[in-house]
């Protein structure tokens, strides 16, 4: 069956570095989405994509998130500048229609 | 506008024995509303979803969902609980078409469930 794939499963970096969170998508779906969730608290939208734009954003999205597909395959999360409260599981989620979306197994983010 | 609120932080349940666990949700649009699955060290597996179809709604592993609208509920039920049920519970809305924040899923806290044999 297909899934969402995501790497790297936990990332640690030391606040003020860029770092690059990577998600595979199920091979035939066309809308992208990244959840976070901050430990103990409830998983967040953050951003959806579709037609290589972004189609909605959140609050919590701002200058220093980006997302891009910069192949036919991966769709990437960028933090530039990390903060110690980015610090969360960031879950890549993926669908063919607008009503089911398919998660990754999640990429555990540490900012020290 | 849409909210999501699961009444149980924590479930525990007896193997065997019957499984509930309970949400309600907020919506301006007709939603659609989904119950996913995490456990442990594992990533969110979608368990059942509803959208506009029958009100009670058949998922993977023996779970069913009944839809109640005038009651704006969708509890998550099982007959008996396995101890492979063991996990955490997303209650999630997402609004249907005609919702400015289509495809925008809103979660629930989560539930834990705890199986005891």
């Amino acid at each position: 069956e297909p899934e969402v794939t995501q790497t790297p499963s936990h990332q640690v970096t030391q606040m003020g570095q860029e770092v690059i969170l990577h998600c595979v998508p199920i091979s035939n779906h066309l809308y992208f989405y990244w959840y976070r969730q901050i430990l103990g608290q409830k998983v967040e939208f953050l951003v959806s994509f579709y037609n290589n734009e972004i189609s909605e954003k959140s609050e919590i999205f701002d200058d220093q998130f980006s997302v891009e597909r910069p192949d036919g395959s991966n769709f990437t999360l960028k933090i530039r500048s990390t903060k110690l409260e980015d610090s969360a599981m960031y879950f890549c989620a993926s669908s063919d229609v607008l009503d089911t979306q398919y998660f990754g197994p999640g990429t555990r983010l540490t900012v020290l | 506008a849409q909210s999501v609120t699961q009444l149980d932080s924590h479930v525990s349940v007896s193997e065997g024995t019957p499984v509930l666990l309970r949400c309600n949700y907020s919506s301006s649009y007709s939603p659609s509303l989904f119950w996913y699955v995490q456990h442990p060290n594992k990533g969110l597996q979608l368990l059942l979803k509803y959208t506009s179809a029958a009100t009670l709604v058949k998922g993977i592993n023996g779970f069913e969902a009944e839809f109640k609208k005038s009651e704006t509920s969708f509890h998550l039920t099982k007959p008996s609980a396995h101890m492979s049920d063991a996990a955490e519970y997303f209650c999630v809305v997402s609004p249907s078409s005609g919702g400015t924040s289509y495809g925008k899923l809103t979660f629930g806290q989560g539930t834990i469930l705890t199986v005891h044999p």
